[in-house]
């Protein structure tokens, strides 16, 4: 099965201060990887997700982009975080082209901007 | 577009009981659905997957079932015990586009 791995667990930023926030999967090769905000009170949100190297497909306007660089590696970032920003961000994969297969997350990096 | 509740949004029950938690979502026509598991500051753990064709799976004390013409989803949890203690999201997939999330319900074990 697949390993996911996100770091840094914690991460307390100033606002207007840039982000990086990387995510890596091990056990499967080209798969579908997704970036979800789940912010107190309003469940999981869906930010990015990408269906390869350099695809990246934005859920919803913000200032966060993705990027996917290598095949197994998902990026998070930001120019200039906002207090809004807040939140617990969630890394998911699942295989490429996989409808019928489970959606594994990583345990997630906790964001506060102060 | 899809939407999933949950209801309730938080449960509390006494160690041993058997319980049942719903789902239900908007479109019937979905590929599959599966059930997570999250303690309090970590990420999502699978605990189960239903394809749209199977009515049930199950995994030791959990048991989900699926009734896609009503939209519905349970999950069943046998003999609670305080390790229960977690938010249960169920999530539905349909054709190509990602998982669709419910917001949640929090259950409680009570010793």
């Amino acid at each position: 099965s697949q390993t996911i791995h996100q770091w840094p667990a914690t991460l307390v930023q100033p606002v207007g201060s840039p982000l990086s926030l990387e995510c890596t999967v091990e056990g499967t090769s080209n798969p579908n990887l997704y970036w979800y905000r789940q912010a107190a009170g309003r469940g999981l949100q869906l930010l990015f997700y990408s269906v390869g190297i350099g695809q990246i497909s934005s859920e919803v306007p913000q200032n966060l982009s993705a990027s996917r660089p290598q095949d197994r590696q998902f990026i998070l970032s930001s120019k200039k975080l906002l207090l809004s920003d807040s939140g617990f961000y969630l890394c998911a994969s699942r295989p490429h082209g996989g409808l019928m297969e489970k959606l594994f997350f990583g345990s997630g990096t906790q964001l506060s901007v102060l | 577009k899809q939407e999933v509740t949950q209801i309730p949004a938080a449960l509390s029950v006494p160690e041993g009981e058997n319980l049942v938690l719903n789902c239900s979502f908007t479109d019937s026509a979905i590929y599959n659905l599966q059930w997570f598991r999250q303690d309090p500051g970590k990420g999502l753990t699978s605990l189960l997957l239903i394809q749209s064709s199977q009515r049930e799976q199950t995994s030791g004390r959990l048991n989900a079932s699926l009734d896609k013409s009503s939209g519905r989803s349970t999950l069943y949890i046998a003999a609670s015990q305080p390790g229960d203690s977690a938010t249960y999201l169920c999530a539905v997939g349909s054709g190509n586009t990602p998982l669709v999330f419910g917001k949640g319900t929090r259950l409680s074990v009570i010793a």
